[in-house]
């Protein structure tokens, strides 16, 4: 079975500084990877998703993420954040093997943006 | 740009009670989702639902849920006697084939009391 694995559950940055929000998966072949983003109330946004192809992905916002395969990683990245970046994000494991699985979810990480 | 919609926003029910949960997926996706989070958990997976039938379902998917396409435009998830830990956001989502990125409403959060 599928398993993601958010290691923070909060992380707190200042304004302007770099972000990295870990994910790490467990699948048993190449996996559908997701980050979406849940301000508070409001339901989820996709940032970015890698299928195949170039390992470091580019995103929404600023936002960009690189598929580790050796490490199964999945870290989410931001140069500089901004105080609107304040919200939850989520990593996600969706199924390639061709069913219609929905995606496992990570239990996310709370950002805090401090100024 | 098409979104998913979902109605109502917020919805508070007697324990016991039936409740619909209605959704409007992005008009040419084949494929539909519901997701349930708990407060302050992560986001869980309930069904999957592809050419009017249900695709895959958790364990969570019990026989008190049900999910229906009732005409063309519309999906819907009803809860035939709910408890007071099906309280949570309810989330539709929906893709375009399968396998590709799942899009998803804003939610319903549900309050059985």
């Amino acid at each position: 079975a599928q398993s993601v694995t958010q290691p923070d559950i909060h992380i707190t940055v200042s304004e302007g500084a770099s972000l990295e929000l870990r994910c790490n998966y467990s699948y048993g072949a190449t996996p559908y990877l997701f980050w979406y983003v849940q301000s508070p109330g409001q339901g989820l946004q996709l940032l970015l998703k890698y299928f195949s192809g170039d390992t470091l992905v580019q995103g929404i916002k600023g936002f960009e993420a690189e598929f580790k395969r050796s490490q199964s990683s999945f870290n989410l990245r931001k140069p500089s954040v901004h105080w609107s970046d304040a919200a939850e994000y989520f990593c996600a494991v969706g199924d390639s093997g061709g069913g219609a699985d929905g995606l496992t979810f990570g239990k996310g990480t709370h950002l805090i943006i401090q100024p | 740009e098409p979104e998913v919609t979902q109605t109502p926003s917020h919805q508070v029910t007697q324990m016991g009670q039936e409740v619909i949960l209605r959704c409007v997926p992005i008009s040419n996706h084949l494929y539909f989702y519901w997701y349930r989070q708990i407060l302050g958990q992560k986001v869980e997976f309930l069904v999957s639902f592809y050419n009017n039938e249900i695709s895959e379902k958790s364990e969570i998917f019990d026989d008190q849920f049900s999910v229906e396409r009732p005409d063309g435009s519309n999906f819907t998830l009803k809860i035939r006697s709910t408890k007071l830990e099906d309280s949570a956001m309810y989330f539709c989502a929906s893709s375009g084939i399968i396998q590709e990125t799942q899009y998803f409403g804003p939610g319903t959060r549900l309050l059985v009391l």
